[in-house]
């Protein structure tokens, strides 16, 4: 099972928004509708920041919102805040198992 | 709330095994499953399987098949995952995480982590 492709890294300033992609193919992304992300900063264990595709755990800001079109998810955070800087990682169910993208680190210049 | 609790850091010898457990404390083990996720020196997460202890169902990621083995104990509410053959590039953290079953098994609640170094 290969790993999701997501951007290695984003960069944004205060205020603005960003998207990171992650594609993957019909035998994850693209058949499920159980695409997950994750905000980990350095040290830390991940945290749970989008779930099913498009829906926030108690507590995550609306700021982060998910979507997915095809074989290809997406993280998108409006009005950037200097805490958001951080690795974020995509996840899909896949058939049983369970696959990560690589990962993005986002830059809040 | 569901916490997850980690055993300490340990240091292995090439070709040894570890051995790391998570307790899990409030909330219905039975009713969720526990999966392991790894992390390497800077790089990113990997997932290494899954066990949902009712009806004892365990999924493997391929790279591991054959050196994990993931248990669990319904009666302490712990889960285990020993890794055999240990490398060199096994040195990272091992990370515990709440899996709920009905969403595609995403992972909402997370362990601290378990730094495990192999070395000689």
């Amino acid at each position: 099972q290969s790993a999701l492709t997501q951007p290695a890294s984003v960069s944004g300033s205060p205020g603005q928004s960003i998207t990171i992609s992650c594609t993957g193919t019909s035998s994850d992304v693209g058949s499920y509708s159980f695409v997950s992300w994750y905000q980990q900063h350095p040290g830390k264990a991940p945290k749970l920041m989008i779930y099913e595709g498009s829906k926030r755990p108690s507590g995550v800001s609306n700021r982060f919102s998910g979507s997915k079109s095809g074989n290809t998810a997406s993280l998108t955070i409006s009005g950037l805040q200097v805490e958001d800087e951080a690795d974020y990682y995509c996840c899909s169910y896949a058939d049983t198992i369970t696959v990560f993208g690589g990962g993005t680190k986002l830059t809040v210049l | 709330q569901v916490q997850l609790v980690q055993s300490g850091a340990e240091v292995k010898k090439p070709g040894s095994s570890v051995k790391v457990s998570c307790k899990a404390s409030g909330g219905n083990f039975s009713s969720y499953a526990i999966s392991w996720v790894r992390q390497a020196p800077g790089q990113g997460l990997e997932w290494m399987g899954r066990i949902t202890p009712i009806p004892g169902i365990i999924k493997y990621g391929q790279k591991f098949q054959g050196r994990v083995t993931i248990t669990a104990d319904k009666s302490t509410s712990t889960a285990y995952m020993e890794l055999s053959s240990l490398r060199f590039e096994d040195t990272a953290e091992y990370y515990c995480a709440r899996s709920i079953r009905w969403g595609g098994y995403y992972m909402d609640v997370w362990g601290k982590g378990t730094t495990v170094t192999v070395s000689s």
